[in-house]
Order: structure tokens, then C-alpha cells, then sequence
């Protein structure tokens, strides 16, 4: 079975607007790892929060870590076109495993 | 600086053929794994290698099989296509999986009719 599952499946916004996608993960880890896929291409790491980190940012994106209740949240903010693509959380390590991802679309 | 490559981008396959899905890093990443995709859905492990001669099994192993005798490359075989491993495939690599980004190639669409 997958190990993290983001919420919600799928998510339309206006360019402008900031995205929220919550990652849920069912074991304890040692860090989380946020990735984008555009439709029909690889993966591309966006972000990886410890965790014993909080929160981190990086450009646009603000991802949070909340070890107790084992989720996690990527924010996007002031999104634009080109941030239509699934989103994804992964954890573990060897056997690092991907949720079902978020399919983000932002409209012109 | 190439990452990793996967080849073929496309292939056509009829049940009961066998092939071997090709995947190259020249970043000399220890870590190196298969995952494939299905429509909607995120990635599932089939299988993974820490280093050179050792490979272990994912969550899909079954019908795949993998071997790695250089740290740059990691085919994945079908042994006996079935339209079931009608997928796209990914290869990943790391410097240590789980603790640094991984870095995926661009995608194997594999069809079995």
C-alpha cells in the first residue's frame, strides 16, 4: 500500500491564487519529500522537510510538517499557469513509496 | 550532464514477449529504483538497488525482474508481458534514497496488447 495519500485529489484555482495540498503518512519517518509531475513526464523534487524541522520554504512554496499528526502541507502561493501538474509526497527510505498525488490545475 | 536516461520512450509489447527497460545515471548515485505509474495514480515501487550487486524487492516485484552489475545502470526486465504491466515505468536515482532529492527519467510507456 502507499505510504503518504494527498488531499484533495484534485484542485482548480485562478493564477493568483495560493494552493494548499495536504499529505498524510501512516508511519514514523525520518523526513517527507514533496514532488511535481507535469503531465507525461518524470518527477522533479520540489522540497524535503526533516523531521525535526517545522517548516520550510523555498521560493513560492511553503511546505509545514506536523510529525504528531503525521501530515504534512505543501502552500504554493500566488500560483501561475505553469504550475498545472500532480503534486506528490513521498517517505521512506529504501523503499521510498508516493501517494496518489493532487492534480493541480491553475486557470489563466 | 545527462541525469538518467530510460530507454525505449515508447514500446509495444504482445503478451508472452519479454524485454528489458533500460536505465542509466551518470551521477554515480549509489541508489537507483523502478517505479511504475498507472492512470491516476501515484508510483508503486516494483524494485530497488542500494549500490552495485544488491537489489531488493518494492511493493510490485512480481513479473520484473532487475539486476545491477555497475553503479550507472539498472535494467528492469519483463520476463512474460501481461496486459496488466500495461504502465508507464520510472527509473530513480540517489545519492541515498530517502535522505537527498531523487532524480527520475523521463518515462518508459509500455504497452501490452
Amino acid at each position: 500500500s502507499q505510504q503518504g495519500e494527498e488531499d484533495p485529489q484534485a484542485l482548480s484555482i485562478q493564477e493568483g491564487e495560493n494552493a494548499t495540498m495536504n499529505c498524510s503518512y501512516k508511519t514514523s519517518i525520518n523526513n517527507l519529500q514533496w514532488y511535481r509531475q507535469n503531465s507525461g513526464r518524470g518527477l522533479v523534487h520540489l522540497i524535503l522537510i526533516r523531521s525535526n524541522e517545522r517548516e520550510k520554504h523555498s521560493g513560492r512554496l511553503r511546505v509545514t510538517l506536523d510529525t504528531s499528526k503525521k501530515s504534512s502541507s505543501l502552500l504554493i502561493t500566488a500560483s501561475r499557469a505553469a504550475d498545472t501538474a500532480s503534486y506528490f509526497c513521498a517517505t521512506g527510505a529504501n523503499d521510498m513509496r508516493f501517494g496518489a498525488g493532487t492534480r493541480l490545475t491553475v486557470k489563466p | 550532464n545527462a541525469g538518467v536516461t530510460q530507454t525505449p520512450k515508447f514500446q509495444v509489447l504482445k503478451t508472452g514477449q519479454s524485454m528489458t527497460l533500460q536505465c542509466a545515471q551518470d551521477m554515480n548515485h549509489e541508489y537507483m529504483s523502478w517505479y511504475r505509474q498507472d492512470p491516476g495514480m501515484g508510483l508503486r515501487l516494483i524494485h530497488y538497488s542500494v549500490g552495485a550487486g544488491i537489489t531488493d524487492q518494492g511493493e510490485v516485484p512480481n513479473g520484473y525482474n532487475v539486476s545491477r552489475s555497475t553503479t550507472e545502470d539498472f535494467p528492469l526486465r519483463l520476463l512474460s508481458a501481461a496486459p496488466s504491466q500495461t504502465s508507464v515505468y520510472f527509473c530513480a536515482s540517489s545519492y541515498w534514497q530517502g535522505d537527498t532529492e531523487a532524480f527520475f527519467g523521463q518515462g518508459t510507456r509500455l504497452t501490452v496488447v
